[in-house]
């Protein structure tokens, strides 16, 4: 079973600090991973993407992936409170065509 | 930009009634998804397709069936809705190889009493 583990949180963090959310994945064959933002009630919506080993940054964001230890995070510099959200992770996992697996998710809390 | 819609923002129908979910794309991508959202589960993918007419079981195919007679548009049909189909459905699309990243639609909550 292919699975990509977040924890559910909450993470609560104070406005204008770095949140740190982390997921990790089965699957060492693994190619694409991302990140996206959910808001309550709302459809996940895409923040962005990586593919290689490092650090990627768009904006106030920061994705990093490690293959060798499965895991990839998003940082989130200088947090503010529309950034109080769910974060999902999701992997394409070798072999599974255009599919990907997401985990349940991370709610994040920034506080005034 | 990417423009997936769908056919209704909520849904509320009746134990046993045939229901038809439909998203549509305008940017002629050739992978369509359907999954649902439950509190606690995370998103499950019902079903996939990768082109017209071709259609892929997900995890959790059991109860749907799905109809791509069309690029643009691929429907979800639940036969016989049951109350345990009370959920967040939601559409996705992506484009060929390469391009693996998947943009929603704004989902359907359908309530099934």
């Amino acid at each position: 079973q292919k699975e990509v583990e977040q924890n559910s949180g909450p993470l609560s963090v104070p406005e204008g600090a770095i949140a740190s959310l982390n997921c990790t994945y089965s699957d060492r064959g693994s190619q694409s991973f991302f990140w996206y933002r959910q808001y309550s009630g709302k459809s996940p919506e895409l923040i962005m993407f990586i593919y290689s080993n490092g650090d990627k940054e768009d904006g106030r964001f920061t994705a990093q992936l490690n293959k060798a230890s499965q895991y990839v995070s998003l940082l989130i510099r200088d947090s503010q409170p529309s950034d109080s959200a769910t974060y999902l992770c999701a992997v394409r996992y070798t072999g599974t065509a255009s599919k990907l697996t997401f985990g349940t998710g991370t709610r994040l809390q920034v506080t005034l | 930009d990417v423009k997936v819609t769908q056919s209704s923002r909520y849904l509320v129908k009746r134990t046993g009634e045939k229901v038809f979910l439909e998203c549509v794309q305008d940017m002629d991508h050739e992978n369509m998804f359907w999954y649902r959202q439950d509190p606690g589960l995370g998103l499950r993918l019902i079903y996939f397709s990768y082109d017209v007419k071709m259609k892929e079981k997900g995890d959790i195919p059991e109860g749907y069936s799905v109809s791509r007679e069309k690029k643009e548009r691929f429907s979800l049909i639940l036969e016989s809705a049951s109350t345990n189909q009370t959920s967040m459905y939601l559409c996705a699309t992506s484009g060929g190889p390469g391009t693996d990243t998947q943009y929603f639609g704004p989902g359907t909550r359908l309530t099934v009493l």
